[in-house]
């Protein structure tokens, strides 16, 4: 998986709950995605970063918060999860947005019930 | 509206068999058309990624085409073998930074023996 890595792999909260996801890579590329993947729809970008401190939101971010602190690591946080956020997270990376490849991450699998 | 979509939605083949997925887009301005291969419970992986000047490319038993005037591309997967039982996926990049790609819903291939 080309040097990512994703933590937890599995989780299941209540509904409220924080939840924090973690991706790691160690490509030390740039840029950096957050996607949701559910049954019926394509992947969705939730946020990326494109350096460290530099995050912007992508079509699916109500709900969700991102942070970067270091350029190998990458956290979403669900503030208060709720059902219609049980879906599997995937984390993607790249040194080059448009024309290079994206290498994608493990994926968590959430389920809020 | 930038979009992707795939047909058909899932197939069932034989072990040795050919087949042909197929994709249409409208992504403007377009940069680049991927095919990813993700194997059930794993992330996406890249197979080809195809420029508005490349016909064709192939990556062993699979072959990609893509024909920029019609907006269409289709994967060839020949001989097929148990092990190309999974979801293909076509994702066009267009040319902006950060949020650049435009995923399909995917398309579901089984191989059976």
């Amino acid at each position: 998986d080309a040097g990512i890595t994703q933590s937890p792999r599995h989780k299941v909260t209540e509904t409220g709950t924080p939840v924090t996801l973690r991706c790691h890579q160690t490509e030390n590329h740039r840029y950096m995605y957050w996607y949701r993947q559910d049954p019926g729809h394509g992947l969705r970008l939730i946020h990326y970063s494109y350096g460290v401190k530099d995050t912007d939101k992508g079509e699916v971010s109500d709900g969700y918060s991102v942070s970067r602190s270091k350029t190998e690591d990458f956290l979403l946080t669900l503030e208060s999860a709720t059902s219609s956020q049980t879906s599997v997270y995937f984390c993607a990376i790249t040194g080059t947005p448009v024309s290079g490849e994206q290498y994608f991450g493990p994926g968590t699998r959430l389920t809020v019930t | 509206k930038n979009q992707v979509e795939q047909s058909p939605q899932s197939l069932i083949i034989l072990e040795g068999k050919n087949c042909t997925l197929q994709c249409n887009y409208t992504v403007s301005p377009f940069s680049n058309l991927r095919w990813y291969k993700q194997d059930t419970g794993r992330g996406p992986v890249s197979l080809t990624i195809m420029t508005f000047s490349e016909n064709t490319k192939s990556n062993g038993r699979y072959t990609a085409t893509l024909d920029a005037d019609t907006k269409q591309s289709s994967l060839h997967i020949t001989a097929s073998q148990l092990s190309d039982s999974a979801s293909y996926i076509c994702v066009v990049s267009a040319e902006q930074a950060g949020t650049a790609l435009i995923f399909g819903k995917g398309t579901t291939l089984s191989v059976s023996s």
